[in-house]
């Protein structure tokens, strides 16, 4: 059991290129999410999934797309990349009681 | 929007000694509260819950206790120890909605 998987660990991109992260959890969970992480705030919600096959925006979605069609995995899209989307990004799923956190893809945009 | 947010974005706590951590919450509709604790290079990782029927949970070393007339939320970390230096976030949502809103975390250092 590997919980919530992320890949890639690290990525740099240059303004304007595309990229898929990848997310994994073999918990069979309904629910998964994908948020990013600024220094010195919270995490906020980019997109999430409440089951296969459904997908809905979270509080900062502009510039990112998600999909959902396993269980297992959301991937997240940047469809072109912004200095501003330099973060890091975790990916979580969950039951109703609680959340599990994937290590995080730490993204830089130049 | 309405958003949940700590008191204060830093505490150093001497090692043995108990620490508090507060939150506080504005979203009234909230009947659901987590803790997480984040080291370093790491995901958050859930520390206790708690739902509005409840003022106070206890887990090992640990205690969350919820005010709901002032909309206050804290942890408490008993004996604390050089493990526990992290960022600790409170986290919210309500009934039959799985999305958390998190505030944006307090920063335990531990001193020898």
């Amino acid at each position: 059991n590997a919980g919530v998987t992320q890949t890639p660990k690290f990525q740099v991109l240059k303004t304007g290129q595309s990229m898929t992260l990848q997310c994994a959890q073999d918990m069979n969970h309904e629910y998964m999410s994908w948020y990013r992480q600024d220094p010195g705030m919270g995490l906020r919600l980019i997109h999430y999934s409440v089951g296969a096959g459904i997908t809905d925006q979270g509080e900062v979605p502009n510039g990112y797309n998600v999909s959902r069609s396993t269980t297992e995995d959301f991937p997240l899209r940047l469809l072109s990349a912004a200095p501003s989307q330099t973060s890091v990004y975790f990916c979580a799923s969950r039951t109703r009681d609680t959340q599990y956190f994937g290590p995080g893809t730490r993204l830089t945009v130049l | 929007g309405e958003s949940v947010g700590l008191h204060l974005p830093t505490l150093s706590v001497q090692e043995g000694d108990n620490s508090i951590i507060n939150c506080a919450y504005s979203n009234s509709a909230s009947d659901y509260f987590i803790w997480y604790k984040q080291e370093s290079g790491k995901g958050p990782q859930f520390i206790i819950d708690i739902r509005s029927n409840m003022d106070k949970r206890q887990g090992q070393r640990v205690t969350v206790l919820l005010n709901k007339t002032v909309k206050h939320l804290s942890l408490q970390i008993a004996a604390t120890q050089p493990g526990d230096s992290a960022v600790y976030f409170c986290a919210e949502s309500r009934s039959n909605d799985y999305k958390l809103s998190f505030g944006a975390g307090t920063t335990v250092t531990v001193r020898a």
